[in-house]
This record gives C-alpha cells, structure tokens and sequence, in this order.
C-alpha cells in the first residue's frame, strides 16, 4: 500500500526563522511529488512539483528537495512571515492516483 | 467567475437523512475528486472521475454515492447520513492526467447530528 509520512506533526517558530519539513514516502511507481499548502478554512494551493530526475525546486521562500533514492522529500522555509502559518500537505503520486501525507502544522509567532 | 465552487458551505443534517454536496467547475478539467478531512487523518479520497459518466471508488468509499453527468459538476451523496460522516469535505479538479496538479474548492463543513 502506498503511504506517505510527514514530520513533524506541528512545528512552532518565531518570525523570520528558517525551518524544514520532511516528507518520507514508499509510493511506487513514482510519478511526481508535490507540496501542497493549506491556510485555515480554505483548501490546499500547490507550491511546488518534483519529477524523478530533480533533486531541487524553488518557489520564493520555498524550496522543496528530493531524494528519490532514499525516497525522502524536504521543504524549506526561508525567513519565515506570519503568512506562512498553515499546514504543509505532501502529495505523492504514482501514474493512477495521488496519496496524501497528514500535513504538517506550522505556526509562525511574532 | 472561473473557478471551482462548493455548495453549501455549511450544513447541518441529522442521522439518516439523504445529503448532497454540490461541486463545479469552470475550468472544463476532465479529473474530479472528493476528499474529507478530519484531525489525524489529512485528506482522505472518497470517490473521483475521470471524465463525464466515469467515476471510480478512492479510499473510503463507503456510504457514499456520485455521479457525473455533465464535465463541470461532481455531486456527493450522502444516501443517510451518520455521525461519523461529519466532517469538512473538498472537492477538487485536474486538468489531463490524474497526477496532475489538483485545483481545490473551498471546502463544505458538515455536521451530522
């Protein structure tokens, strides 16, 4: 069964600190990965997506990594702001359909 | 406007009544999806479709009924509603393949009394 992990579960930091969440998957084939934010109430917007072949993509403050050898994924978050406080969703597919991580909870205090 | 909606946002039913959520889109996407959240679960794929009159069973199936008549609308079911069908439901989109980027409406908060 395809699964994908996420950690932490919740993370808390302060304003303009940097922080990294993981994603560990065991999906297979694998087509792409995705990371998918979701502010409170609202649905999840996709960041950024990865291929087999990238190891790194950015998006602004963003940037999310791949190691498909060890089938592990990260997204960095550069100096972080208060908008970024929503839970960070991992999503990876194979060719038919996608599975989705828990999340992540991040808060960004002042 | 373009977009993908839901319709209501907020419902409250009681056990044993018929229920239906309503999705559309305008984007003409061929890839429609049902997903419910719930604390300590994340999203969880109930029903999606792939094109007008073909839909396929996701991970929690059960309880549930759609359809798909028309490529623009994906409506939910719920035949008789039961508590733990409470929940926040999203219905979503995607252009071409299903692994595609998938385009989220904004959510039905559901709470079955």
């Amino acid at each position: 069964k395809n699964q994908v992990e996420q950690s932490p579960q919740s993370l808390i930091i302060l304003e303009g600190k940097n922080c990294t969440l993981q994603c560990n998957y065991t999906v297979s084939p694998f087509s792409n990965l995705r990371w998918y934010k979701q502010d409170t109430g609202r649905g999840p917007v996709s960041l950024t997506i990865m291929t087999f072949s990238e190891n790194t993509k950015s998006n602004g403050r963003y940037t999310a990594t791949l190691d498909a050898d060890t089938k592990q994924s990260s997204l960095h978050i550069t100096a972080s702001q208060l908008s970024d406080s929503a839970s960070y969703i991992c999503v990876v597919s194979d060719p038919y359909i996608p599975t989705f991580g828990r999340g992540t909870s991040l808060i960004v205090h002042p | 406007d373009a977009g993908i909606t839901q319709s209501p946002r907020y419902k409250i039913t009681e056990t044993g009544r018929q229920v239906t959520l309503m999705c559309h889109q305008t984007w003409s996407h061929s890839y429609m999806f049902w997903y419910r959240q719930d604390l300590g679960h994340g999203l969880r794929l109930i029903y999606y479709s792939a094109a007008a009159d073909i839909t396929d069973k996701g991970e929690v199936p059960d309880g549930y009924v759609v359809s798909r008549s028309k490529t623009e609308n994906f409506p939910l079911t719920l035949e008789s509603a039961t508590r733990s069908q409470t929940s926040v439901y999203f219905c979503a989109s995607s252009p071409g393949q299903v692994n595609n980027e998938q385009f989220f409406g904004p959510g039905t908060r559901l709470t079955v009394l």
